[in-house]
């Protein structure tokens, strides 16, 4: 099966414009979950989406949102960008949601915000 | 709300020897605890993970220990090798929110 695969890879944004990255699960996940990781605050859970339905959320402000498509693809966006956005933004597929699946992680989108 | 502390922060070891990595977790709903490998430039790799019903598994080289009632896990790497060197991220999960330590960036010498 092909891995999680996320587009683009790279981008540079300017502050206060917008952004959107997009996410492929693996055949048959149904379940995409989005993490932030930077050097100093780590891997932090953005949000989650099974059937189309956001599941579960972290703690980031209302500029970051996503959506899931009946093909489970995902896209996330986040709004009015500020330089502490510059992140690596990771997805994760799950062939489930709840119990606790294992999650599978893309390569990234790495965003830099000038 | 959850949080995960991960020690040691850095880790180096001489290739062959072994390596540990210990965390503690907070929420008493967790039940999934999964570990991560993350080489530079690279996506975390899931390498190993254990349920709250086991106490001990596994693969090869490495290990998960899990102890409930302490709130603590552990990994352990036996024969290092220069290809084990990369960040080692713990996390946990009640659900399919992962709530990730800090990361060890284990380095192994030659």
């Amino acid at each position: 099966k092909a891995g999680v695969t996320q587009t683009p890879r790279y981008l540079i944004k300017t502050r206060g414009q917008q952004v959107t990255l997009s996410c492929s699960p693996i055949s048959g996940h149904r379940s995409v979950s989005w993490y932030q990781q930077t050097p100093g605050q780590g891997l932090q859970f953005l949000f989650e989406y099974f059937s189309e339905t956001q599941r579960n959320k972290g703690n980031f402000p209302g500029r970051f949102s996503g959506r899931q498509f009946s093909n489970s693809r995902s896209e996330m966006n986040v709004s009015t960008l500020e330089l502490g956005d510059s992140a690596l933004y990771l997805c994760a597929s799950s062939p489930r949601q709840g119990r606790s699946p294992e999650q599978y992680f893309g390569p990234g989108t790495r965003l830099t915000v000038t | 709300g959850e949080n995960v502390e991960q020690h040691p922060s850095t880790l180096s070891v001489q290739e062959g020897d072994s390596a540990v990595i210990k965390c503690t977790y907070s929420d008493s709903a967790s039940n999934y605890f999964p570990w991560y490998k993350q080489e530079l430039g690279k996506r975390p790799q899931l390498i190993i993970d254990i349920r709250s019903n086991v106490g001990e598994k596994k693969d090869q080289r490495i290990a998960v220990t899990l102890n409930k009632t302490a709130k603590h896990f552990s990994l352990h790497i036996t024969e290092t090798q220069p290809e084990d060197s990369a960040v080692y991220f713990c996390a946990e999960a009640a659900g399919n929110k992962l709530t990730f330590g800090g990361g060890t960036r284990v380095l192994v010498k030659p």
